[in-house]
């Protein structure tokens, strides 16, 4: 069964300084990755995504994130966090273009400090 | 807006009373979920519909009731909830297709407290 890891609660970062939040992943077949970032009391909203291609994926927001098959990781980061990037982001995956849902990671809160 | 719209933003409800969430997809997606996020938990997905089949029921207590009348309209029919089930339910909708190339689309949700 698919499963996806977000080993940090929290991250803390200092403003101008870059930051990464941790995503490993668990598929039988070939990953289909996602970021989705959550404002307070709001939906998800999408952030980027891996399905093929380039092991390093540009998203909203200045935010990229890389593919790493033998680690089974798809990090997320930025290169100077603002404070407005401070929300709960979500790592997600399907292991197959049949499979009508998405797992979602317990999510991780994002602290940037001014 | 996202073009996912879940109405009522906000609900406030006692044990014993009958309400409903609705959400309205504006995307022409053949999809629509059901999450519930509740404080300090995953994500939890509740149901899905693909082309207005019910396609998953994680278990969910039956005191909550989907229905799905179109690939617009989702609706949660709540009855007899527990405070326990006070929690933020997302709406989302996809456009499910062969190559995997899709993700989600996320109302604002529904802020519930069971009183």
């Amino acid at each position: 069964a698919q499963s996806v890891a977000q080993p940090e609660d929290q991250v803390n970062v200092a403003e101008g300084n870059p930051l990464t939040v941790k995503c490993t992943y668990s598929v039988s077949g070939n990953p289909y990755l996602f970021w989705y970032v959550q404002y307070p009391n709001r939906g998800l909203q999408f952030l980027l995504k891996y399905i093929t291609g380039d092991n390093l994926v540009k998203g909203s927001y200045g935010f990229e994130a890389e593919f790493n098959k033998s680690q089974t990781s798809f990090h997320l980061k930025k290169p100077s966090a603002l404070v407005s990037d401070s929300a709960l982001y979500f790592c997600a995956v399907r292991d197959s273009p049949r499979d009508d849902k998405i797992i979602f990671g317990k999510g991780t809160r994002l602290h940037i400090l001014p | 807006e996202t073009g996912v719209t879940q109405t009522p933003r906000h609900l406030v409800m006692g044990m014993t009373n009958k309400k409903s969430l609705k959400c309205e997809q504006h995307l022409g997606h053949n999809a629509m979920y059901w999450y519930k996020q509740s404080a300090k938990k995953p994500l939890e997905l509740m149901f899905v519909y693909n082309f207005k089949e019910q396609t998953e029921n994680n278990s969910v207590p039956s005191r909550f009731s989907p229905e799905c009348p179109n690939s617009s309209h989702l609706f949660l029919h709540l009855h007899t909830l527990q405070p326990e089930d006070s929690a933020l339910y997302l709406c989302a909708s996809s456009q499910v297709s062969p190559t995997g190339d899709w993700g989600y689309t996320f109302g604002s949700g529904t802020r519930l407290t069971v009183v």
